[in-house]
């Protein structure tokens, strides 16, 4: 595609349910980013997975967070038992090259509000 | 731990003036600096620096680089109403993603 796209562009979650939010990167990307965005701060980077490998979820907040890229294209990322904390902008990015650092392309976000 | 700290965290000018954002840096093993573009959701990429005094330049926004003062600027000349964003600077190192600052909020009023 044209562009990074996520989808569901909001969310509101009950605390306590689960959600999924999916990222679908630039075609032929090879690396996709999760970052998490507070209001009024930067984005927080939470996992990484070069094609369908997880290189690295050392930001992932808790072990409520899972993220998978099955067959190195779209990515989810699953929240479990939501918590109010939870409430954020989640923002996919990916990148062309295999190798870090390198210009990242970003979705549009996902904001999700826990009640 | 790595640190990206920018400055001012807003700015509220007028249109047709000029402006400088700040960002400095403390990494291991930096890589590249990136600048973004945020107005509703999406960062949106303007630059990236690996070198240090090559000025990079889009229209009215410039961007440098100083690796031994460990910071970079992002120039916005003749503001116009539609530069009024959040401006992100991200720093890339060794092995790890990009980790960003908070962000300038500027705001420019006609």
């Amino acid at each position: 595609g044209a562009g990074v796209s996520q989808s569901p562009r909001y969310k509101v979650a009950k605390r306590g349910q689960d959600v999924a939010l999916r990222c679908d990167p630039i075609s032929g990307h090879v690396s996709l980013f999760w970052y998490q965005q507070a209001l009024g701060q930067g984005p927080e980077f939470l996992t990484y997975f070069q094609n369908e490998a997880q290189l690295d979820k050392s930001g992932l907040p808790s072990d409520r967070f899972f993220a998978e890229r099955p067959e190195g294209s779209v990515s989810t990322l699953k929240i479990q038992r939501t918590q109010q904390e939870d409430s954020a902008v989640y923002l996919c990015a990916s990148s062309l090259m295999g190798t870090l650092p390198d210009t990242q392309y970003f979705g549009p976000g996902t904001r999700l509000t826990v009640l | 731990e790595d640190k990206v700290v920018q400055s001012p965290l807003s700015l509220v000018v007028h249109e047709g003036d000029t402006v400088t954002l700040n960002c400095s840096y403390e990494v291991t093993n930096f890589r590249s600096l990136l600048w973004y573009k945020q107005e509703k959701k999406a960062p949106t990429f303007l630059f990236m620096l690996t070198s240090s005094g090559i000025e990079k330049k889009s229209g009215r926004l410039s961007s440098i680089l100083d690796k031994k003062e460990l910071f970079s600027i992002l120039n916005i000349t003749a503001t116009q109403t539609g530069d009024s964003a959040v401006y992100l600077c991200a720093v890339g190192s060794g092995n790890t993603p990009l980790v960003f600052g908070k962000g300038t909020r500027l705001s420019v009023i006609a």
